[in-house]
């Protein structure tokens, strides 16, 4: 998708092991977000920023933090995988934390074995 | 409970046929509707946005009507295309920023030749 791109695209990880996921915008929006996607479930935010340095719990923080130190990169660390944590993770970005705008990245499959 | 249904779960349809997708939500307070496409191994991409005030929103053969006194919303396909074929989120919008998005678990559509 034009100007947000997540790496990798694609990851198997083992329990117990740090993982880091990237999301990286050209657009120079203000707000980033971090989602997962699973079966049965509607997408369901993990953590969002609204700025730089500037971040916040979404409804399933449990297992993740969140840094953003540039306005262009958030970050999605895993401290220590789970196999819970096997999902579809999608990163979006909006430029005024509106509906118009609002843009999904084109997702990390992260399998934890 | 703010929660956003969506139905039927799934359907199949040929090539040239219309069809309709439901949502019901019972988001409150609430400030947006939206209609989103995901294609397999994508992001979802938006279709429609309508606000309170907006009963009907159009997008090429996509249209989308809100009824904001029943909270029901429905998005119809006109002479489906085989690239219609995937799922479908409907997401609900709570006053407050974009933090507070309920999504539906989406549907999947599949049209066949």
């Amino acid at each position: 998708d034009a100007g947000i791109t997540q790496s990798p695209r694609h990851k198997v990880t083992e329990t117990g092991t740090p993982v880091t996921l990237r999301c990286h915008q050209t657009e120079n929006h203000r707000y980033m977000y971090w989602y997962r996607q699973d079966p049965g479930h509607g997408l369901r935010l993990i953590h969002y920023s609204y700025g730089v340095k500037d971040t916040d719990k979404g409804e399933v923080s449990d297992g993740y933090s969140v840094s953003r130190s540039k306005t262009e990169d958030f970050l999605l660390t895993l401290e220590s995988a789970t196999s819970s944590q096997t999902s579809v993770y999608f990163c979006a970005i909006s430029e005024s934390g509106g509906p118009y705008g609002y843009t999904f990245g084109s997702g990390t499959r992260l399998t934890v074995v | 409970k703010n929660q956003v249904e969506q139905s039927p779960q799934s359907l199949i349809i040929l090539e040239g046929k219309n069809c309709t997708l439901q949502c019901n939500y019972t988001v409150s307070p609430f400030s947006n509707l939206r209609w989103y496409k995901q294609d397999t191994g994508r992001g979802p991409v938006s279709l429609t946005i309508m606000t309170f005030s907006e009963n009907t929103k159009s997008n090429g053969r996509y249209t989308a009507t809100l009824d904001a006194d029943t909270k029901q919303s429905s998005l119809h396909i006109t002479a489906s295309q085989l690239s219609d074929s995937a799922s479908y989120i409907c997401v609900v919008s709570s006053q407050g920023g974009s933090e507070k998005l309920v999504f539906g678990k989406g549907m999947k559509l599949t049209v066949n030749p």
